[in-house]
């Protein structure tokens, strides 16, 4: 079973389109997270969610929204897709502050946008 | 601003090198420092470091983190081919929500 898994792992797609990109974890985890890396493998961070709140909110063009339903689900959407916005985004996941510090990451989304 | 700076950016070696990657921090509330190897696909874990001086290490691979000088090394001995990725830190802050990952060390192992 994958922990924290993405769908869909590849997506191509024209300017000006809207995508949405889902997340879900098994881990049972409280705090998930979006990052985006470009291709120079820069890992940032966008979103954070804890027990489906909103903690980090890095400075992301209001193009891209996230969503959590529940703390199993963290989905992006992204609206007026831009050629900068090709990149790999990475969900992933962490337990409770305390109780490890390590996050865990799905298999990445990658994004082309043409 | 908080920064993870990795030296080298990459490196070619010839298996059986043994080779050191660097990571510096300037993070506020540091807690602790992660390495995370990426081949194709997602990050996998390594290790965690939280205390100066202690080495931690799995097979092949060690590392020892140094927080009063704000960096941490990771060593490969004996390097083969399935060494190859790119590997990268990060630190973890002390609410535990906030990781910082350096721009990542990019390993080739020939044979």
């Amino acid at each position: 079973d994958t922990a924290v898994s993405q769908t869909p792992k590849y997506l191509v797609t024209q300017m000006g389109n809207d995508k949405s990109i889902k997340c879900e974890q098994n881990l049972g985890h409280d705090t998930m997270y979006w990052y985006k890396q470009d291709s120079k493998k820069f890992l940032k961070i966008m979103f954070s969610y804890n027990n489906k709140e909103l903690i980090i909110n890095e400075t992301v063009p209001n193009r891209f929204s996230p969503k959590s339903p529940d703390k199993a689900h963290l989905n992006l959407h992204i609206n007026s897709l831009e050629l900068g916005d090709s990149a790999v985004y990475f969900c992933a996941s962490r337990n409770r502050p305390g109780t490890g510090n390590t996050i865990y990451f799905g298999e990445g989304s990658w994004l082309t946008v043409v | 601003e908080d920064k993870v700076v990795q030296s080298p950016l990459s490196l070619v070696v010839h298996e059986g090198d043994t080779v050191t990657l660097n990571c510096s921090y300037e993070v506020t509330n540091f807690r602790s420092l992660l390495w995370y190897k990426q081949e194709k696909k997602a990050p996998t874990f390594l290790f965690m470091l939280t205390s100066s001086g202690i080495e931690k290490k799995s097979g092949r691979l060690s590392s020892i983190l140094d927080k009063k000088e704000l960096f941490s090394i990771l060593n490969i001995t004996a390097t083969q081919t399935g060494d190859s990725a790119v590997y990268l830190c990060a630190t973890a802050s002390n609410t535990g929500n906030q990781f910082y990952f350096g721009t990542g060390t990019s390993l080739t192992v020939i044979p």
